[in-house]
């Protein structure tokens, strides 16, 4: 495995379900993120990790909770959703977030569906 | 006012054309500015990045970045059915590093 690996690649849940995403990066990066990409929207960032320690949340919804085990895992836990949570979601990682140049890899996505 | 504009396109040009594609942004602190390149159903891959004033170029690829005017435009020569996509513009804002997205611009080369 290489990259950025995400899974459920498709995730179809109801606004009652607990499901969870998962990131895996074999980089050797020590930041890690979450975005979320809505048709017609910029991504928008929720969360990020450096070296398993959250240093940011954009004001996220507490339904969205984030777990970074290590820094090669990055996990979103998601319950009672909402419609409008229906999203990709993108996990990301960089080398660090001090470096001025933040190359972010991206994930392939993981699509999420509220019903 | 949006923190980073692109017009969303479709941007068509025919192939072997020049797309230029452009981005101004809001945050005159901003010192690093990227490129992204989203095919559809897929996820966004850096393709440039700039952090002077002036040109950059890369193969086919001229990232342009003037901060006086908070604008950084990227222009793709000979473009090929296989550059069709969308673009995103980002900027580092906050004075750190965090990077905020446009929306992207589409664009579509024709044969």
């Amino acid at each position: 495995e290489t990259g950025v690996t995400q899974t459920p690649r498709h995730l179809v849940m109801g606004m009652t379900n607990k499901k969870s995403l998962k990131c895996e990066q074999h980089l050797g990066h020590n930041a890690m993120y979450w975005y979320k990409q809505s048709a017609k929207k910029p991504l928008e960032l929720m969360f990020v990790y450096s070296l398993e320690e959250r240093v940011e949340n954009n004001s996220v919804p507490s339904r969205f909770s984030p777990e970074c085990p290590n820094s090669s895992h990055l996990f979103l836990h998601l319950h009672t959703l909402q419609p409008e949570d229906s999203a990709l979601y993108l996990c990301a990682s960089s080398q660090d977030i001090l470096s001025g140049a933040n190359v972010l890899t991206f994930g392939a996505g993981s699509r999420l569906t509220v019903l | 006012q949006k923190e980073v504009e692109q017009n969303s396109g479709p941007l068509s040009v025919p192939e072997g054309a020049i797309a230029s594609l452009n981005c101004t942004y809001s945050d005159r602190g901003s010192q690093s500015f990227f490129w992204y390149r989203q095919y559809s159903g897929k996820s966004p891959e850096l393709i440039m990045s700039i952090y002077s004033n002036g040109d950059k170029e890369d193969g086919r690829f001229t990232a342009q970045l003037n901060k006086a005017s908070q604008y950084v435009s990227l222009l793709i020569r000979d473009s090929q059915p296989s550059d069709s996509a969308t673009y995103l513009c980002a900027p580092t804002t906050g004075g750190g590093n965090k990077l905020t997205f446009g929306t992207g611009t589409q664009l579509k080369v024709e044969l």
